[in-house]
């Protein structure tokens, strides 16, 4: 079973697009969400963690539903130098912080 | 500048030799971490270092692999006989809490591409 489901995309947008990526988690005693970015043969880097509130973080809105263990990641307006993969990564709650991703899902963006 | 050093930044190895990877954290973390990422598939937990002792360590994680921290600064993951499989990237990362209750994220290291041949 995938702890961490994401859109296997990838998604194709042209510039100034409005992209949205999806995310589920199994594990119903996670405790931190977060979105990460992944360049190709990059290490991961933290883009934003993501709040019961929903958060804003300038073009890049993060939503989290706990009753459905879906989360969300909303990029206005995106640019060429959003091409990437989004993680979803969710702490699972079972000690020191351990981190389970999801596989990614690649964003090119098109002039 | 990356918070988190780590070196080299690709090996290659023979299957069966030893290989050490070596990590520079930032020095206000106190949780570690090793991931790797073989190509194309997702990013998996190994291990969780914290107070010079494993806290946590994955299926991953057998009686080939070993961390330390032998000098208060450098953290190492040795595999002992290495296998071809074992080929990937190889990330070690840091935060400065257990983000259970706050959320934290981590810091991770550019990276040790270790390919096994």
């Amino acid at each position: 079973r995938k702890e961490v489901e994401q859109d296997p995309g990838p998604f194709n947008v042209p510039e100034g697009a409005t992209v949205a990526f999806n995310c589920t988690y199994s594990n119903s005693a996670s405790q931190s969400f977060f979105w990460y970015r992944q360049d190709c043969r990059k290490e991961p880097k933290l883009l934003m963690s993501v709040y019961s509130s929903g958060n804003e973080d300038g073009r890049f809105t993060a939503q989290l539903n706990r009753a459905s263990q879906y989360i969300s990641l909303l990029i206005r307006d995106s640019k060429l130098s959003d091409s990437a993969t989004y993680l979803c990564v969710v702490n699972t709650g079972s000690g020191y912080s351990t981190l389970t991703f999801g596989k990614g899902t690649m964003l090119l963006v098109s002039p | 500048e990356p918070e988190v050093t780590q070196t080299p930044s690709h090996q290659v190895t023979q299957m069966g030799q030893e290989v050490i990877l070596r990590c520079v954290p930032i020095s206000n973390h106190l949780y570690f971490y090793w991931y790797r990422q073989i190509l194309g598939q997702k990013v998996e937990f190994l291990v969780s270092f914290y107070n010079n002792e494993i806290s946590e360590k994955s299926e991953i994680f057998d009686d080939q692999f070993s961390v330390e921290r032998p000098d208060g600064s450098n953290f190492t993951l040795k595999i002992r006989s290495t296998k071809l499989e074992d080929s990937a990237m190889y990330f070690c990362a840091a935060s400065s809490g257990t983000g259970l209750t706050a959320n934290y994220g981590y810091t991770f290291g550019s990276g040790t591409r270790l390919t096994v041949v």
